[in-house]
């Protein structure tokens, strides 16, 4: 099974809410990044959280790492309809240096 | 600034057919690069990677093969395409180095008929 999963699936919201999309994984990483893909395009890498640190910022985005649960968050405030994509959380397991993705989470962000 | 080129962006082939689809990256050295898959609706697939020239290893047994005969070049060939090997092609690179991020081309659009 993957090793990373999002949750919700998908999201629907408003320009101005605020989304929040989690991811689970199941074994020790060394880091958990996040991509964001629009449609028919490539990913775009958002953050990378190595695995002894809890939060980044990076402008809009807050991304944390609860590596007790195995788990991170992505969110993303003030959301606009620019920020409509699949949202996807990948792990770098201690000793690889490849990457395991997840299956997304499809945000839709309605003006 | 680095840079990374795919193409061709959309590809239709018949079964049985060749493929090769190549990937380059300007402005960095000795990048890892790598090949995914990826399915309507679906995450990534890695397909391979390489560390080096000439140096690929291969995540998942199948009809595809890859090859790095320039240290900024990435090409994914198949001898004779399946109905299965269709689907959204990603070449990346990355850093040599722990906690690197990875840098996608913009994908091939691959239908076979």
């Amino acid at each position: 099974s993957q090793q990373g999963e999002e949750d919700p699936q998908a999201l629907s919201i408003q320009e101005g809410e605020n989304a929040t999309m989690n991811c689970s994984y199941k074994t020790s990483i060394n880091n958990l990044q996040w991509y964001r893909q629009n449609s028919g395009r490539g990913l775009v890498h958002l953050i990378l959280i190595r695995s002894n640190e809890r939060e980044k910022h990076s402008g809009r985005l807050r991304v944390t790492l609860d590596t007790s649960k195995k788990s991170s968050s992505l969110l993303i405030t003030a959301s606009r309809a620019a920020d409509t994509a699949s949202y996807f959380c990948a792990t770098a397991l201690s000793g690889y240096s490849t990457l395991t993705f997840g299956k997304g989470t499809m945000l839709l962000v309605s003006p | 600034s680095q840079t990374i080129h795919q193409w061709p962006a959309t590809l239709v082939q018949p079964v049985g057919s060749p493929l090769s689809l190549e990937c380059t990256v300007e402005g960095t050295s000795n990048p890892n690069l790598y090949w995914y898959r990826q399915a309507a609706g679906r995450g990534l697939q890695l397909l391979f990677y390489s560390v080096g020239i000439g140096q690929i290893s291969s995540e998942v047994p199948q009809n595809l093969s890859a090859s790095r005969p320039q240290d900024r070049q990435f090409i994914l060939s198949s001898k004779k395409l399946l109905l299965s090997d269709s689907g959204f092609y990603l070449c990346a690179w990355s850093a040599q180095g722990r906690n690197q991020p990875q840098h996608f081309g913009d994908g091939t659009r691959l239908s076979i008929l």
